[in-house]
């Protein structure tokens, strides 16, 4: 079964709007999350790591303001999308890693801006 | 020169075929090793871990060789399931990085 569970699985909104997602892990605690981004036939591209309990650590040309990160606890992270455009229409999916390295991803979450 | 190095593919075998795929990374202080398989607008899934006596899991083989820095994923018996996006990721030790290849296209034909 999952161990990382990441909702909504699909997104549809208007520009202007926020979305957050969410990314939890299910049997482990996690201090530290992932957060991709990943376009059509395209690699994943990480966006920023998320810590639990301080700031995340942005990747380089990542907007901090535009994508904002929360990791309130050892079990949850969240994205924020903050005024989505259409070219923030993406498939964003999460990760979590076990202390033994293996890396989880959560199911993956479609966002389609109108 | 990427952190990560594969061949884009795709390779197109048909099935029952053997095929291997290789990974090169750059930095010698990396870690730890996996593939992954990543279908179609679906999230990446653990294949395995790779160790450095090297390990099994069913049609499955990988290696790693450390001192030629690069890691393969040998397939028997392709499946036409086996079609996938094959993703090799090196996680490096001090940065605590995963840094991830491009990924293989395998498509096992009938």
């Amino acid at each position: 079964g999952a161990v990382v569970s990441q909702h909504p699985s699909w997104v549809i909104c208007k520009s202007g709007t926020s979305v957050k997602i969410e990314c939890r892990s299910l049997d482990f605690q996690a201090t530290t999350m992932f957060w991709y981004r990943q376009f059509p036939k395209q690699s994943l591209m990480l966006m920023a790591t998320s810590n639990e309990g301080s700031k995340a650590t942005y990747e380089q040309g990542v907007e901090k303001d535009k994508f904002l990160i929360n990791h309130a606890s050892l079990t949850l992270s969240t994205l924020t999308v903050t005024s989505a455009h259409p070219e923030d229409s993406s498939f964003y999916i999460c990760s979590a890693n076990r202390r033994t390295g293996e890396l989880f991803f959560g199911e993956g979450s479609r966002l389609t801006v109108l | 020169r990427k952190e990560v190095e594969q061949d884009p593919g795709p390779f197109n075998v048909p099935e029952g075929a053997t095929v291997a795929f290789n990974c090169t990374y750059s930095n010698s202080a990396s870690q730890s090793f996996f593939w992954y398989r990543q279908d179609c607008r679906k999230e990446p899934k653990l294949l395995m871990s790779v160790y450095s006596s090297g390990n099994e899991d069913g049609r499955f083989t990988a290696q790693l060789n450390r001192a030629s820095q690069y890691i393969s994923l040998l397939i028997r018996d392709s499946k036409l399931s086996d079609s996938a996006t094959y993703l090799c990721v090196v996680l490096t030790s001090g940065t605590y990085k995963y840094i991830f290849g491009t990924g293989t296209r395998l498509k096992v034909l009938a």
